[in-house]
């Protein structure tokens, strides 16, 4: 069973637009929830994380909103750019560790 | 840098046949970790490792057996290699010191599995 889901499983924004990626788990013993951003032909690769005992996470134009009580999350891109077109990868474990549950990715394409 | 990095980058194998992925990385990290990535799926974990001599199964093992000879090197070994084999295979190492472990992948290796 997918313990985390994604949706939309594609996006597209145009420059400058706010991009809206969410994500859902199941198991509450997840603590930690990175974000990996995957370019074509490449591995992914981390962009943003949080713990469960925050609720916002920001890094420039990324923050992830996190809602513990739902299990609930969603990454946000501010001013959208050209160059942030990728696959993104919301992923989840129970400590901090590798050992990441990820969900099915969000291919986001942004149009100028 | 992180350097994790993969051979092969692309490989055909007949069913029924054997396949070793490798990885190297030069991060002297401690763990290592072997994903496959499937459309509809994510990522999703095969086995894993804490060091040197040490392997562990993930979520899907069943098809796989993984080798850490040392420190650098993890391999990915399919004995008997199956059509449902065919995906894009990624190694990662991680660094579990200090408060988050960030896991530095490799460019994946593409298997075809006719």
């Amino acid at each position: 069973q997918q313990q985390v889901r994604q949706s939309p499983q594609s996006l597209t924004v145009w420059e400058g637009e706010t991009a809206i990626l969410n994500c859902s788990y199941e198991d509450s013993t997840f603590n930690y929830f990175p974000w990996y951003q995957q370019f074509p032909g490449e591995g992914p690769a981390l962009l943003i994380s949080i713990r469960s005992v925050s609720d916002k996470k920001e890094d420039g134009r990324f923050t992830i909103f996190f809602n513990k009580r739902e299990k609930k999350l969603s990454l946000h891109i501010t001013d959208s750019q050209p160059g942030d077109s990728a696959t993104y990868f919301c992923a989840a474990s129970p400590e901090l560790s590798g050992k990441l549950t990820f969900g099915e990715g969000t291919q986001v394409t942004v149009i100028s | 840098e992180a350097a994790v990095t993969q051979s092969p980058r692309n490989k055909v194998a007949v069913t029924g046949g054997k396949v070793t992925l490798s990885c190297n990385q030069t991060n002297n990290h401690n763990n290592m970790y072997w994903y496959r990535q499937d459309t509809g799926h994510g990522l999703r974990l095969i086995h894993y490792s804490y060091g040197a001599g040490s392997t562990e199964k993930g979520d899907i093992p069943d098809g796989y057996k993984a080798s850490r000879p040392s420190q650098e090197n993890f391999s990915l070994i399919l004995e008997l290699a199956t059509p449902s084999q065919t995906s894009v295979y990624f190694c990662a190492s991680g660094d579990a010191g200090g408060a988050a472990e960030t896991l530095y992948f490799g460019s994946g290796t593409r298997l075809t599995v006719l």
